[in-house]
């Protein structure tokens, strides 16, 4: 069975300070791999995605970045945190590209 | 262009009445649709995956048909439990790139005593 696990589980930073969040994906060779940003009480906003090392697409610009240095690995990044970017990341994997199957998340609050 | 629109908001309802989520689409191509669930503090899980053919998905009481004919997909179950109350999300991939997901605004659902 997969399991899909993220670091750290919750986050205090500071504005302007840099940030970088983990996924891990066990049990699942070459995963298409992805990033989710939720406000508080939002809707979910897809953020990047990957479907093979060292690839990584934008689909909504934050100011933020992501990269696929393994296979099982996919780190989301920022080198100036703003107070908008509090909030719940969560990375998700899917199979063949549709259903997604999300990691517990980490919570982030900038201050 | 593609899109997802959802009953918007609060529904709030009374624990034994029948629950119905709204979800209708835009698409060009005949898309798969799926409904996630996320209770409060955790991830979204997936409840259910439209199938190409005519048969309804069911999970943990739930279930929901796709209607082509009026680009819909509504999540349905016959008796609301408490445990239900949670944010519910209609989704279905792109039309332009198969990677890309669109989620709806989501559903509140609480079920009341």
């Amino acid at each position: 069975a997969q399991t899909i696990h993220q670091w750290p589980v919750a986050e205090i930073k500071a504005v302007g300070s840099p940030l970088s969040l983990g996924c891990t994906i066990k049990g699942k060779s070459s995963p298409n791999l992805y990033w989710y940003w939720q406000a508080t009480g939002g809707t979910l906003q897809q953020l990047f995605y990957s479907i093979t090392v060292g690839q990584v697409e934008s689909v909504v610009q934050l100011n933020l970045s992501a990269s696929r240095p393994k296979d099982d690995q996919f780190i989301l990044s920022t080198e100036k945190l703003l107070l908008s970017h509090s909030g719940f990341y969560l990375c998700a994997w899917s199979p063949l590209g549709d259903e997604q199957y999300f990691g517990p998340g980490t919570r982030l609050t900038v201050l | 262009g593609d899109s997802v629109t959802q009953t918007e908001g609060l529904v709030t309802l009374t624990e034994g009445l029948p629950v119905m989520l709204n979800c209708t689409y835009q698409s060009t191509y005949s898309p798969f649709l799926f409904w996630y669930v996320q209770h409060l503090n955790e991830a979204p899980k997936l409840l259910l995956k439209s199938f190409t053919d005519n048969k309804r998905p069911e999970h943990q009481g739930f279930h929901a048909t796709l209607h082509k004919s009026s680009s819909s997909f509504h999540l349905q179950k016959s008796s609301a439990q408490l445990s239900d109350s949670a944010l519910y999300y209609c989704a279905l991939p792109s039309d332009t790139n198969a990677y890309k997901v669109i989620f709806g605004k989501g559903t509140h659902l609480h079920v009341l005593p």
